[in-house]
């Protein structure tokens, strides 16, 4: 298996700009989650699906985040509008239902809002 | 609530010394606990796992850690270090089966490797 894929690998926008990243779950894995991680903060759970549910979003720092699901095999994060304070790198990880707690990250995608 | 803390935000051993991360739990009900490390530039992977089977628990690269519920920790080790070895590890929690797919990870220990 491919391991989970997530895109961009960097992304570099302004200030004010969408941002849209992308995530590819293993495929069979019932789990979605999306992570942010910082210097300051650690890594934090922002919100994660079941069979493309959103189940907990209660980590979603505020509206200019959102996250869909719209099918088993992709899953997007947008921020609108960035801002700087955003910047940061953003995991998605996914797990099979069989072992809900074993969670399998993907390489991250690092945000730099300017 | 649950939580996990890392003793030591920064571990430097030589090689081929003694590992020894140190993690504490905090749970009101049995946890799972995890350990995952993360190179440099990657996403986290799973090092091992506890869920109550056998409180010393074999993962993978030659570490294991044991859950020591008097002492509410679970830290990991590994007899002789490598330089491969070099990267951040994560001590995580679960606070329920069934609500498993929700982990609380600690803030991280980044371990280096002396020659």
């Amino acid at each position: 298996d491919a391991g989970v894929i997530q895109s961009p690998r960097h992304e570099v926008t302004e200030m004010g700009q969408e941002v849209t990243l992308r995530c590819k779950p293993i495929s069979g894995h019932d789990y979605l989650f999306w992570y942010r991680q910082t210097m300051m903060r650690g890594l934090e759970l922002l919100i994660y699906f079941n069979n493309n549910v959103p189940i907990d979003d209660s980590g979603m720092p505020e509206d200019r985040f959102s996250a869909k699901m719209p099918n088993a095999s992709f899953s997007t994060l947008k921020i609108q509008p960035s801002e700087p304070r955003d910047s940061a790198v953003y995991f998605c990880a996914s797990s099979h239902r069989d072992s809900p707690d074993t969670q399998y990250f993907g390489p991250g995608t690092r945000l730099t809002v300017l | 609530a649950q939580s996990v803390t890392q003793l030591g935000s920064h571990v430097s051993v030589s090689e081929g010394a003694l590992v020894l991360l140190r993690c504490n739990y905090s749970s009101s009900v049995p946890p799972y606990l995890f350990w995952y490390v993360q190179y440099p530039n990657q996403g986290l992977q799973l090092l091992l796992k506890y869920t109550s089977a056998a409180t010393l628990v074999k993962g993978i690269n030659g570490f294991e850690a044991e859950f020591k519920k008097s002492e509410t920790s679970f830290h990991l080790t590994k007899p002789s270090a490598h330089m491969s070895d070099a990267a951040e590890y994560f001590c995580a929690v679960s606070p329920t089966y069934s609500s498993a797919s929700k982990i609380i990870f600690g803030s991280g220990t980044r371990l280096s490797i002396r020659p």
